[in-house]
């Protein structure tokens, strides 16, 4: 019955690795999301795909690459991963890009990751 | 894009009303106010949403003056299960930003028995 889904839910890893994280979403959604959060409860946007199709890149290193199958799922790819990246990268989706009333965003668990 | 302050904490005691005041002095004509909260090792949840006047449901009312340039959440007769963050946030209003909501700090809300 889980509406957004991502795995790992912990990553330990060393500095340097290159890790990925899965998300799916059975929620027939037309839109998903990636945010990060800090040790300050700051939520920020990473990315955003509608319908496959990447609509908002905010500015993240190039060292993070999303990629999207099909509009059910959005897989985040870390490369050379650094201190600095420890975080709580959250997955969701919304039924579609357009902020607007009953549009509402629905997060998956979080996974908890940590560069060592 | 429209920036949200709301109190960075804030206590309460069971059977309490809470009530969390939201600034969003830049706020669009379009956009709305949108409240989550966020348990501890969960990710956000929505509770509330709103355009202006008042929204109530089965977990919280939004109170948004004629201005809309601040809201209110009400959470009535707190539980200890209430302990939370509670994020209010604006949208950027049109296609394609919907993910472009600005999440603040939040209030984190502690309910004491």
């Amino acid at each position: 019955d889980t509406a957004v889904s991502q795995t790992p839910k912990y990553l330990v890893t060393q500095m340097g690795n290159d890790k990925s994280i899965k998300c799916e979403q059975n929620l027939g959604h037309d839109t998903m999301y990636w945010y990060k959060q800090d040790s300050k409860k700051f939520l920020k946007i990473m990315f955003s795909y509608n319908n496959k199709e990447l609509i908002i890149n905010e500015t993240v290193p190039n060292r993070f690459s999303p990629k999207s199958p099909d509009k059910a799922h959005l897989n985040l790819h870390i490369n050379s991963l650094e201190l600095g990246d420890s975080a709580v990268y959250f997955c969701a989706s919304s039924p579609s890009a357009a902020y607007s009333s009953g549009n509402t965003i629905y997060f998956g668990e979080g996974s908890w990751l940590t560069v060592v | 894009l429209a920036k949200t302050t709301q109190p960075i904490s804030m206590d309460s005691y069971e059977g309490q009303e809470v009530n969390i005041t939201c600034s969003h002095n830049n706020i669009a004509t379009n956009d709305y106010i949108t409240w989550y909260q966020q348990f501890p090792s969960q990710g956000p949840r929505f509770i509330i949403q709103g355009y202006k006047t008042k929204v109530t449901n089965e977990v919280a009312s939004l109170f948004i003056p004629a201005d809309r340039k601040s809201s209110t959440l009400s959470l009535p007769r707190v539980s200890l299960s209430d302990t939370a963050v509670y994020y209010c946030l604006v949208g950027d209003g049109g296609y394609n930003q919907g993910g472009k909501l600005i999440f603040g700090q939040g209030t984190e809300l502690s309910v004491k028995p």
